[in-house]
């Protein structure tokens, strides 16, 4: 089963709105990061947050990191058509190595 | 620098059937990993292999293995298909596979099983 849940489930969007999205998880962790994903297609990895960070930034995104909520959110500001997929937190635990556990993901459309 | 290249894209196989699944990792990768994606439940993790050797497994039958080759090349098996085998199955890269290092992820190959 996944390793965490993904608020909201879907969301839609005005282009130059800002997009939050939450991820809960449920063990202790080692970093967690975040995937963009287009129509079934592979997975492009966005930025990774370590468990000693609270906050990220990279261009339009934003990510914030609570280990004592379990949870942490993805920030998209100034959204664009483009923008549009569905998006993935993935958590790796603290015995490492590269095992991504994936979050259920979060479908954004970002309409013209 | 080529990304991860997973052959082939899409496949259609019978139920009872085995298919073989291929990644070829970024080059100077030695880390694969394999996921499973299905819309009901998610993405999954398979198997990860470092330097030939498989160093984690997720929660899957005994009909699902894999390998890596020497040039970290890595392959894939399902035996004896269930349509429940029907998903998008997704290769990872890594440089060292260390959990602070990011993944890079192949555009995967789709597999019905009919």
């Amino acid at each position: 089963s996944q390793q965490g849940e993904e608020d909201p489930q879907a969301l839609s969007i005005q282009e130059g709105e800002n997009a939050t999205m939450n991820c809960s998880y449920k063990t202790s962790i080692n970093n967690l990061q975040w995937y963009r994903q287009n129509s079934g297609r592979g997975l492009v990895h966005l930025i990774l947050i370590r468990s000693n960070e609270r906050e990220k930034h990279s261009g339009r995104l934003r990510v914030t990191l609570d280990t004592s909520k379990k949870s942490s959110s993805l920030l998209i500001t100034a959204s664009r058509a483009a923008d549009t997929a569905s998006y993935f937190c993935a958590t790796v635990g603290e015995t490492g190595f590269q095992k991504l556990v994936f979050g259920t993901g979060t479908r954004l459309l970002v309409s013209p | 620098k080529a990304g991860v290249t997973q052959t082939p894209r899409y496949l259609i196989k019978t139920r009872g059937q085995q298919v073989t699944l291929s990644c070829s990792p970024i080059s100077g990768h030695r880390s694969v990993s394999w996921y499973q994606q299905t819309p009901g439940q998610g993405l999954q993790f398979l198997f990860e292999y470092f330097s030939e050797t498989q160093r984690n497994k997720g929660n899957f039958p005994g009909r699902f293995s894999g390998r890596q080759f020497s040039n970290s090349r890595s392959e894939m098996n399902v035996s004896t298909l269930e349509l429940g085998d029907s998903a998008l199955y997704l290769c990872a890269s890594s440089l060292r596979g260390q959990p602070n290092t990011e993944a890079f992820f192949g555009q995967g190959t789709r597999l019905t099983v009919v």
